[in-house]
């Protein structure tokens, strides 16, 4: 199966820039999802990336590196909104497509 | 407007007493999935289904059930309850029959106490 580390928890200021790392294994791997969890409430799409490279929406940002088995999420001008837990969650096989969450890391903004 | 529903949000119940989770999308999807939410756990996958009447299993299937019967409802069914199944359900659906190959709506979840 699949082994995904991401840090359990960070700490960034408010007006800040945070980046979230997550490695994965390689085997099968067609790409990576990116959720937002909110405490108490469902986990809600944040990022899909497919091909190598950064994909920037608004504050947030995906990176991918697919022959390296990482990816990050960077997370601009952050706002006391942003503190929630964020999943990685690489999908892999082929016919059979298979999705791991990652267990999530949990982020504080701080004023 | 489109969601996912779960009922019931919030459920204590003991243990051995059979019970079902609902699930309905509004949203013509075609993938649904069952997942569990523990402390330290992450999320895992339960069940999924990729159409109406194709049901498989996920990471941690045992102890529970599901049916797939119309395109709109994915239950979900613990025969015999029991204290490790306490947890937080999620039900996701997404577009994309060949799997969570597509962003995934989730439900608001369902928080089960089981004594």
């Amino acid at each position: 199966g699949q082994n995904i580390d991401q840090p359990t928890e960070m700490t960034a200021t408010e007006g800040a820039i945070v980046q979230i790392n997550c490695t994965y294994q390689t085997s099968g791997f067609n790409g990576l999802f990116w959720y937002q969890q909110h405490a108490g409430e469902a986990p809600t799409f944040l990022s899909y990336n497919v091909l190598d490279g950064l994909e920037e929406k608004g504050r947030f940002s995906s990176f991918l590196s697919r022959s390296k088995g990482y990816s990050y999420l960077l997370l601009k001008e952050l706002q006391m909104k942003d503190s929630a837990s964020y999943l990685c969650a690489p999908l892999s096989g082929a016919g059979s497509y298979q999705l791991t969450f990652g267990k999530g890391t949990k982020l504080s903004v701080i004023p | 407007e489109a969601q996912v529903t779960q009922n019931p949000r919030y459920l204590i119940t003991v243990t051995g007493k059979k019970l079902t989770v609902t699930c309905s999308q509004n949203m013509n999807h075609e993938y649904m999935s069952w997942y569990r939410q523990d402390p330290g756990l992450g999320l895992r996958q339960i069940y999924y289904s990729m159409n109406v009447e194709v049901t498989d299993k996920g990471d941690v299937p045992e102890g529970y059930k599901v049916s797939r019967k119309e395109k709109r409802n994915f239950p979900l069914i613990l025969e015999s309850p029991s204290p490790n199944q306490t947890s937080l359900y999620f039900c996701a659906s997404s577009s994309d029959s060949r799997g969570p190959y597509n962003e995934q709506f989730f439900g608001p979840g369902t928080r089960l106490t089981v004594l």
